[in-house]
């Protein structure tokens, strides 16, 4: 089942924040982030596991609540660099195939 | 860091012609790569599991035998799309286990193969 990412598409100034949201209708074991630029390949940001752990470095970071099958990313001050589309891959049992998110175009503008 | 390779970055076909696109873990094994294909401005939508020295896993809907999965070696899998259409057109996306963090896996992807079919 793929999960749900909101918002579809963000634009921001640089040094703005933006959260963007990631829920599943099943339980889910895993949580992983990826930012993918246009033409290129997805890059890993970041897997939270269930037990509602928050993770983060540099101003990017997130969180997964387990109990609402939902994961958020938080970009902070962001920077020209975190233009993108960014990915939720939910992950329902250890080791299982991910599956992804329709993605959130995220555009920072000067 | 885990480095996947895939060849060709971009492909132009004619109909009906057959294309290979290759996928290979640099500096590490993977028995396990997964094929996605990728159209503009949309998700990955994952095609097949490729295993090493098994058959692959085709998801719903994907054609075994148009879209042919070989995963001969622990470091390379490819992708042959047999018979090429226009409507094949698309962006390919390999991506393989690179680690495993507490039993969640790690996704490196390729770097991507444009098809294009005339």
């Amino acid at each position: 089942q793929q999960p749900v990412q909101s918002p579809q598409a963000v634009i921001l100034r640089e040094g703005e924040d933006a959260v963007i949201n990631c829920s599943s209708s099943k339980a889910l074991y895993s949580v992983h982030w990826y930012r993918q630029k246009h033409g290129e390949a997805p890059i890993f940001l970041m897997i939270l596991l269930k037990g509602g752990e928050q993770k983060g470095h540099d101003k990017i970071s997130a969180s997964f609540n387990e109990k609402k099958q939902q994961s958020s990313l938080y970009l902070t001050a962001s920077q020209l660099s975190y233009s993108g589309t960014y990915f939720c891959g939910t992950e329902e049992t250890s080791g299982s195939r991910l599956t992804f998110g329709e993605g959130t175009q995220l555009t920072v503008n000067p | 860091g885990a480095v996947v390779s895939q060849h060709p970055s971009r492909v132009i076909c004619k109909s009906g012609t057959s294309v290979k696109i290759e996928c290979r873990s640099l500096d590490f094994q993977a028995t396990t790569m997964f094929w996605y294909r990728q159209f503009p401005k949309k998700s990955l939508m994952l095609m097949a599991t490729s295993n090493e020295g098994s058959k692959a896993t085709y998801e719903q809907g994907v054609e075994k035998d148009k879209f042919l999965i070989n995963h001969a070696s622990l470091t390379l899998s490819t992708l042959t799309v047999t018979s090429a259409h226009p409507e094949d057109s698309s962006f390919y996306i390999c991506s393989a286990t690179s680690g495993a963090l507490s039993g969640a896996n790690v996704l490196t992807f390729g770097a991507g193969s444009r098809l294009t079919v005339l």
